[in-house]
């Protein structure tokens, strides 16, 4: 089945300490995001990505980083430079051209502490 | 630019009810739009979407929206709420390549 993996699904980490968040998919999908939501807030965009070995930053990119390697995998590392890292994550594909919908996978919810 | 507004973060209804979610969104041409669902601590599910064509738009778990370009609307119906709708629904529009998402409207149904 093709779709989009998130791993691990609950992080829990000490403040102070990088994160790395892992995202793969096996859609063929040259577009990657990352997406962050906090209650009442929506999603709001960190990083996107259009293509391999490319990406650009989104609208709240401070605290994070991201590399495309690989087609299938967009992982994102929390730098203890986030100053308040305790969200739900959300990682999504598509194909290239925006009137295609995107596709998420299930999630990784971070605690920091 | 392109932005999306979602009238209510909260909208309860009772079972077999007509649900209505609203959105309005801004755009300097002609947008693409969806609705997505979200069930808790999962990821975002698309209900259906906008590009051209029919304005009237039917998509999955017996869910529709119409846009109405002279509104600049995309509001999400389903004529009859079942327990299984209660959920939190989200309205997105494209800006280039990137989705612009709404704050999203939880949807209650009550028995």
């Amino acid at each position: 089945d093709g779709g989009i993996t998130q791993s691990p699904k609950y992080l829990f980490r000490k403040e102070g300490q990088n994160v790395t968040l892992s995202c793969e998919q096996n859609l063929n999908h040259d577009a990657m995001y990352w997406y962050r939501q906090d209650p009442g807030q929506g999603l709001r965009l960190i990083y996107y990505s259009q293509i391999v070995n490319d990406f650009q930053k989104g609208d709240i990119a401070e605290g994070y980083s991201v590399s495309r390697e690989k087609k299938e995998s967009f992982p994102l590392t929390v730098t203890s430079a986030q100053k308040n890292p305790t969200a739900f994550y959300l990682c999504a594909s598509s194909t290239s051209g925006t009137s295609y919908e995107q596709y998420f996978g299930p999630g990784t919810r971070l605690t920091v502490t | 630019a392109q932005s999306v507004t979602q009238l209510g973060s909260h909208v309860s209804v009772s079972e077999g009810a007509l649900v209505l979610l609203r959105c309005n969104y801004s755009s300097s041409v002609p947008p693409y739009l969806f609705w997505y669902v979200q069930y808790p601590n999962q990821g975002l599910q698309l209900l259906l979407k906008y590009t051209t064509g029919a304005t009237l738009v039917k998509g999955i778990n017996g869910f529709e929206a119409e846009f109405k370009k002279s509104e600049t609307s995309f509001h999400l119906t389903k004529p009859s709420a079942h327990m299984s709708d209660a959920a939190e629904y989200f309205c997105a529009v494209t800006k280039g390549t990137k989705y612009i998402f709404g704050t999203g409207t939880r949807l209650k149904v009550l028995a």
